[in-house]
């Protein structure tokens, strides 16, 4: 019962470069999302998808791209980091339906761009 | 506006004490679903408790209660029996039926039970 499956967990970029964060669910879910968590700003939506083939922006979406070719499967991509991505970024995965059903979170990726 | 509000950064607790964590929502949809979720200092999320906007009765699940006052949109985790292991910091969450399923979280409240 792996659950939400989030790679790597800890990552040093240099500016510039790009990388993609990897999460996968195995629980079915359609909707699945991606967060940052800062100090004091709890966690901020980047990008959500509804279901394969479907993505939109959250609240935080600059700097980041994702896609959805499989109900599984949900990666981040930095295109250029930058030191203001310095964050830890959380994948999470729920059920589509409603209000009623909880998010099931990934151990987070600790990222530190220098 | 903000959709989660929790206005304790940091709160202190004794051992075996009870303590309540607040949470404040701003919503117009009459269908939605409150969550509370602790990190402890490993960092991953845990699921604690939910409440629907339709239920009648307080949520509760094992040491753990949602204080539900629909009409001031509070929503407080109440932790009974505080334990070393309850330190950590607590979320609470919002998801609605009408704004595309997403969940909005507020900043989080740092809890440190002290023996």
């Amino acid at each position: 019962n792996a659950g939400v499956t989030q790679t790597p967990k800890f990552q040093v970029l240099k500016t510039g470069q790009s990388m993609t964060l990897q999460c996968a669910q195995d629980m079915n879910h359609e909707y699945m999302s991606w967060y940052r968590q800062d100090p004091g700003m709890g966690l901020r939506l980047i990008h959500y998808s509804v279901g394969a083939g479907i993505t939109d922006q959250g609240e935080v979406p600059n700097g980041y791209n994702v896609s959805r070719s499989t109900t599984e499967d949900f990666p981040l991509r930095l295109l250029s980091a930058a030191p203001s991505q310095t964050s830890v970024y959380f994948c999470a995965s729920s059920l589509r339906r409603g209000w009623e059903t909880e998010a099931f979170f990934g151990q987070g990726t600790r990222l530190t761009v220098v | 506006a903000q959709k989660i509000t929790q206005t304790q950064p940091g709160m202190f607790v004794q051992e075996k004490e009870a303590v309540t964590l607040d949470c404040t929502y701003d919503t117009s949809d009459p269908s939605y679903g409150l969550f509370w979720y602790k990190q402890p200092s490993s960092g991953e999320m845990i699921f604690l408790i939910y409440q629907g906007s339709y239920d009648q009765q307080n949520a509760t699940e094992g040491r753990y209660s949602l204080n539900f006052q629909k009409a001031r949109k509070s929503a407080n985790l109440v932790i009974s029996a505080s334990q070393l292991g309850d330190s950590a910091m607590y979320f609470c969450a919002m998801r609605e039926f009408h704004t595309g399923n997403q969940f909005y979280f507020g900043t989080g409240t740092s809890l440190t039970v002290i023996p």
